[in-house]
């Protein structure tokens, strides 16, 4: 199994524009959470997806934000418009169906909005 | 809710020698407790968990952790460290049965083991 999947690994990009970041969880996995890293604020949940419906948002931090899952093998999180204080590493990770199961990351997208 | 606190951000300590990282939570409802590893440029692998039972918990390479009820700690030790194991290690918590089970995460400890 290649694990999750997330692209790009870097993007560098212009305060105003639109980014859109990809992940594949690993087959079979119901469930899908966006998290986000930075050094003031840690790990914090974004938004979790189970069974493809969002579930829990509310660490979306505002309405730039936005994500989707539209099958089982995909999803995206887009911020239109970007700004520097959303620069950060953004990680992807899936986990089975056993409500203990323990989440597989993806090894992250480090976003740089200048 | 629950909140998890690593008492520590940074500990360094020499190759070979014993190793603690503190973890406190709350939380008002039964839970689940989990140690993750990130080495440089990865995302997050599991360590170890305790869902119910022992309260002493082994993981992967020579971990383990105590569950303590009474003190609300879940501390990560290792008897002795190489220098392989320098990396961010985080505790996270989530609610058990009945709860929502989705984890939250602790700000981090990183480890830094000198030669």
């Amino acid at each position: 199994d290649a694990g999750v999947i997330q692209s790009p690994r870097h993007e560098v990009t212009e305060m105003g524009q639109e980014v859109t970041l990809r992940c594949k969880p690993i087959s079979g996995h119901n469930s899908l959470f966006w998290y986000r890293q930075t050094m003031m604020r840690g790990l914090e949940l974004l938004i979790y997806f189970n069974n493809n419906v969002p579930i829990d948002d509310s660490g979306m931090p505002e309405d730039r934000f936005s994500a989707k899952m539209p099958n089982a093998s995909f999803s995206t999180l887009k911020i239109q418009p970007s700004e520097p204080r959303d620069s950060a590493v953004y990680f992807c990770a899936s986990s089975g169906r056993g409500r203990y199961e323990k989440l597989f990351f993806g090894s992250g997208t480090q976003l740089s909005v200048l | 809710a629950q909140s998890v606190t690593q008492l520590d951000s940074q500990v360094p300590v020499f190759e070979e020698a014993p190793v603690e990282l503190r973890c406190n939570y709350s939380s008002s409802v039964s839970v689940y407790l989990f140690w993750y590893v990130q080495y440089p440029n990865q995302g997050l692998q599991l360590l170890l968990k305790y869902l119910s039972g022992s309260t002493l918990v082994k993981g992967i390479n020579g971990f383990e952790a105590e569950f303590n009820k009474s003190q609300t700690s879940f501390h990560l030790r290792k008897p002795s460290v190489h220098i392989s194991d320098t990396a961010e290690y985080f505790c996270a918590v989530s609610d058990g049965p009945g709860g929502s089970y989705i984890p939250t995460f602790g700000r981090g400890t990183s480890l830094i083991v000198h030669p």
